[in-house]
């Protein structure tokens, strides 16, 4: 079976770092592309980035520069570095497998909390 | 990197069919058949429901479909019922390798 579980998530202060994972089971990380994609508090859903296969990564200009994905082949995760963090980062954060036959969203996390606040 | 653009809210009443669009432009919709849509009752994840234009994964009713011409797709859902109210998103392959979501569309079962 599938599983996507994200961790991570905290109140932290404008200006901070926070570093998300993702723990996959049922496949393997490394073999598929992987995204993150979050929801701001009763907005809608934002794509963040995506890692292709060969470690290719691209990013929404909102996070730009601030924001790094990377994945850990031995531990089966993918993560989520963020830096200089803004009060309008604050959102669930959803990791999400991407088929790589057509591009959906096959399998979604239940989501993290991440709060930016003072 | 603009938000595909979709109605904010549709209803219809239970047995009714609804169309919700979704418009994007030649770098995303127009140019790919990777438009997918995806289902989200309030605090869950969401859940993929269409892919690649029109394809439905396992377990998927029948009663959704999804179309495209030119920059805009459709996802219809016929039959309504009071399980199907839930925001409805779509989303598309970008020129630029990327993905992007539409706004959102609030659905009503009335």
């Amino acid at each position: 079976e599938v599983q996507l579980v994200e961790t991570g998530g905290d109140l932290i202060q404008p200006g901070g770092s926070l570093r998300l994972s993702c723990a996959a089971s049922g496949f393997t990380v490394s073999s598929n592309y992987m995204s993150w994609v979050r929801q701001a508090p009763g907005k809608g859903l934002e794509w963040v980035s995506i890692i292709y296969g060969g470690d290719t990564r691209y990013y929404a200009d909102s996070v730009m520069g601030r924001f790094t994905v990377s994945r850990d082949n031995s531990k089966n995760t993918l993560y989520l570095l963020m830096t200089s963090l803004r009060a309008e980062d604050t959102a669930m954060y959803y990791c999400a497998r991407v088929e790589r036959k057509n591009y959906g969203v096959d399998y979604w996390g239940q989501g993290t909390l991440v709060t930016v606040s003072s | 990197q603009s938000a595909l653009t979709q109605p904010a809210s549709v209803s219809g009443s239970p047995g009714q069919s609804i169309t919700i669009s979704c418009t994007g432009t030649s770098s995303d919709v127009g140019t790919y058949n990777y438009v997918s849509w995806y289902q989200q009752h309030p605090g869950k994840a969401p859940k993929l429901m269409i892919y690649g234009v029109s394809d439905r994964p396992s377990g998927v009713s029948n009663r959704f479909s999804g179309s495209k011409s030119g920059n805009t797709a459709s996802l219809t859902i016929s039959g309504l019922q009071a399980e199907d109210e839930a925001d409805y998103y779509c989303s598309s392959f970008t020129i630029s390798s990327t993905l992007v979501f539409g706004g959102g569309t609030k659905l009503t079962v009335l």
